[in-house]
């Protein structure tokens, strides 16, 4: 089977920079997305990344390591409506992306102030 | 534009009956699906379809079936609802032309069986 992890919960205070990472083992291997996810909402697209390295966005960053089966997603100067879920989902192969993308179970991130 | 719309929003069955989530996308995108999302759990695939007449089944078809007669639409059926397909349920599609491609998603439709 497929596994994805992230742990399932993180806190920061407002203003901070926080990190979730993502470990796969897969059959296959295609590209990684980042998601949010506000609580009673619909996943929203964050990034894509399948090359190894760093791609930046604003105040999000993810950041992919193939050979390590390993990603994460950085946020920076974080807001109260960071407060959400991050999903992390791995396409298994070059197929159609929705038959073949898995989600890890998500990181649901509290933002104090 | 109204991207990928979903009815209803919320249902509550009783154990046995069937019933229709209607998904439908008016961005004539080849590519739909279904997935459930459970408590603490990821988004799991149900059931996807690479084009009208198209289905394959996902990581968790069973008790669920589809059908594609048009592109826009793609309904999800419950045949004989039990309490473990208590869920929100989320329709998702794209154009597909590589894996970076946007996935819509609609907002979701939470159904309770009791």
């Amino acid at each position: 089977g497929q596994n994805i992890d992230q742990p399932t919960e993180m806190t920061a205070t407002e203003g901070a920079i926080v990190q979730i990472n993502c470990t796969y083992q897969t059959s296959g291997f295609n590209g990684l997305f980042w998601y949010q996810q506000h609580a009673g909402e619909a996943p929203t697209f964050l990034s894509y990344n399948v090359l190894d390295g760093l791609e930046e966005k604003g105040r999000f960053s993810s950041f992919l390591s193939r050979s390590k089966g390993y990603s994460y997603l950085l946020l920076k100067e974080l807001q109260m409506k960071d407060s959400a879920s991050y999903l992390c989902a791995v396409i298994l192969d070059r197929g159609s992306t929705l038959g073949r993308l898995y989600f890890g179970r998500g990181t649901q991130l509290t933002v104090w102030p | 534009n109204a991207g990928v719309t979903q009815t209803p929003k919320f249902q509550v069955l009783k154990t046995g009956q069937s019933m229709t989530l209607q998904c439908a996308q008016d961005m004539n995108h080849e590519y739909m699906s279904w997935y459930r999302q459970d408590p603490g759990m990821g988004l799991r695939l149900i059931h996807y379809s690479v084009g009208a007449g198209i289905t394959d089944q996902g990581e968790v078809p069973n008790g669920y079936n589809v059908s594609r007669s048009t592109t826009e639409d793609f309904p999800l059926r419950l045949l004989s609802a039990a309490p473990s397909q208590t869920s929100v349920y989320f329709c998702a599609s794209t154009q597909d032309r590589g894996p970076g491609n946007t996935i819509y998603f609609g907002e979701g439709s939470w159904l309770t069986v009791v």
